[in-house]
């Protein structure tokens, strides 16, 4: 069974103060791997998706990177608007079920000024 | 372009009661997924479609569950009876596919009194 596990369950930064979450993950193949943002009272936002290990993706002050037993993802110099839940799922190769996502529990971070 | 869309924003009902979710994917995705959101238990997923299809719907919690898809641009998540463990925020997502990005709706908050 597929497996993903966030840490730390709850961050929180000064304004500018870099971090990374973690993902760890247990897959029997991985056809990708999904970061995602929540805010409060709405949907999960994608972020980034990464395919193999070794691969990175950048997007403003965030950073995902992927091995191939987990993936980080670096804020550096975060801002207040930063503050999210941010999640990880994972896509499967193996079974029948292709399109289906096995997500996090997250980590909820949250920037001070 | 128009995202998910999905409504009821919130739906508050009395234990025994029918209860009616409902999404409009985004138009061309061809995979639309149905999650349910606690504290408890994170994101899971309960049932997704291909081309209006369902093909997984080992996550439905039990038989009061049932979830259609009669054309590409609808979908319906029913409950009945609903019970109070049901509540919870439900969310809709879709993706062109199986390996893109999912891509969510604001979710439909729901309580069960």
């Amino acid at each position: 069974e597929d497996q993903v596990t966030q840490s730390p369950e709850a961050l929180r930064l000064q304004e500018g103060e870099s971090s990374s979450l973690n993902c760890s993950y247990t897959v029997s193949g991985l056809r990708g791997l999904f970061w995602y943002r929540q805010d409060p009272g709405k949907g999960p936002e994608f972020l980034f998706t990464l395919y193999s290990a070794g691969e990175e993706k950048e997007k403003e002050r965030l950073k995902a990177t992927l091995t191939k037993k987990e993936s980080f993802l670096h804020i550096t110099a975060p801002k207040p608007e930063d503050s999210a839940t941010y999640l990880c799922a994972v896509h499967n190769a193996g079974g029948t079920s292709y399109g289906k996502l096995t997500f996090g529990q997250g980590t909820i971070l949250t920037v001070h000024p | 372009d128009a995202g998910v869309i999905q409504s009821p924003r919130h739906e508050v009902t009395e234990m025994g009661q029918e209860v009616t979710l409902r999404c409009k994917p985004i138009s061309g995705h061809d995979y639309l997924f149905w999650y349910r959101q606690t504290m408890m238990r994170g994101l899971e997923l309960l049932i997704y479609f291909n081309n209006n299809v369902p093909i997984d719907d080992s996550g439905m919690p039990e038989d009061r569950f049932s979830a259609k898809m009669p054309n590409a641009s609808f979908s319906t998540l029913k409950i009945q009876p609903s019970e109070p463990r049901d509540s919870a925020v439900y969310f809709c997502a879709s993706s062109f596919w199986g390996n893109q990005p999912q891509h969510f709706g604001d979710g439909t908050r729901l309580s069960i009194l």
